[in-house]
């Protein structure tokens, strides 16, 4: 069954450093990659997904994200983070068949200082 | 469209009681998701639905819940007897076609049982 591992539970950046959460994960095949982002009380927004292609993807709010066949990896980066991308970021999984449902990480929390 | 609608918003309950919690799909979208989510094990997949039928309820924790899907434009969980650790925000999602098309989120019911 695939699987995603978000390794770092909770991230403090500097506004206007540059950002990357890590995930990986577990799949025989190439699968269907997303990020989503939470913001407190709310539901899930989709950031951007990697379907076949390219392997940068770019997202909403300036996010981008790449895949990496060979470290099993679709780390999310953004150059410069503002204050307003704090919330939490998850990743997910859909294999390549069927009508199968996400599988999420258990999410990385975002915190941004002054 | 309006997105995917949950209601209610917040629900407190006695313990023992029952619960059930809606969701209104966007509309044309064939394929419906719960997930529950809480601080320990993060977002789990509790059900699925595609065309109304039930594909996968193998995260259903217990008996005590239950999912259907009467009509493509709306779905039901039920949770009869409550109990505390039930306390979580339950997320509904709905999306159209199979696996390479993303999960749109509803805003979650968060539950509490005391």
């Amino acid at each position: 069954a695939q699987s995603v591992t978000q390794p770092d539970i909770h991230i403090t950046v500097s506004e206007g450093a540059s950002l990357e959460l890590r995930c990986n994960y577990s799949y025989g095949a190439t699968p269907y990659l997303f990020w989503y982002v939470q913001s407190p009380g709310q539901g899930l927004q989709l950031l951007l997904k990697y379907f076949s292609g390219d392997t940068l993807v770019q997202g909403i709010k300036g996010f981008e994200a790449e895949f990496k066949r060979s470290q099993s990896s679709f780390n999310l980066r953004k150059p410069s983070v503002h204050w307003s991308d704090a919330a939490e970021y998850f990743c997910a999984v859909v294999s390549y068949s069927g009508n199968t449902p996400l599988v999420f990480g258990k999410g990385t929390r975002l915190s941004v200082i002054a | 469209d309006a997105g995917v609608i949950q209601s209610p918003r917040h629900e407190v309950t006695e313990m023992g009681q029952e619960v059930t919690l809606r969701c209104k799909p966007i509309s044309g979208h064939n394929s419906l998701f719960w997930y529950r989510q809480t601080m320990m094990r993060g977002l789990e997949l509790l059900i699925y639905f595609n065309n109304n039928v039930p594909i996968d309820d193998s995260g259903m924790p217990e008996d005590r819940f239950s999912a259907k899907m009467p009509n493509a434009s709306f779905s039901t969980l039920k949770i009869q007897p409550s109990e505390p650790r039930d306390s979580a925000v339950y997320f509904c999602a709905s999306r159209l076609g199979q696996m390479n098309t993303e999960a749109f989120f509803g805003q979650g019911t968060r539950l509490t049982v005391v």
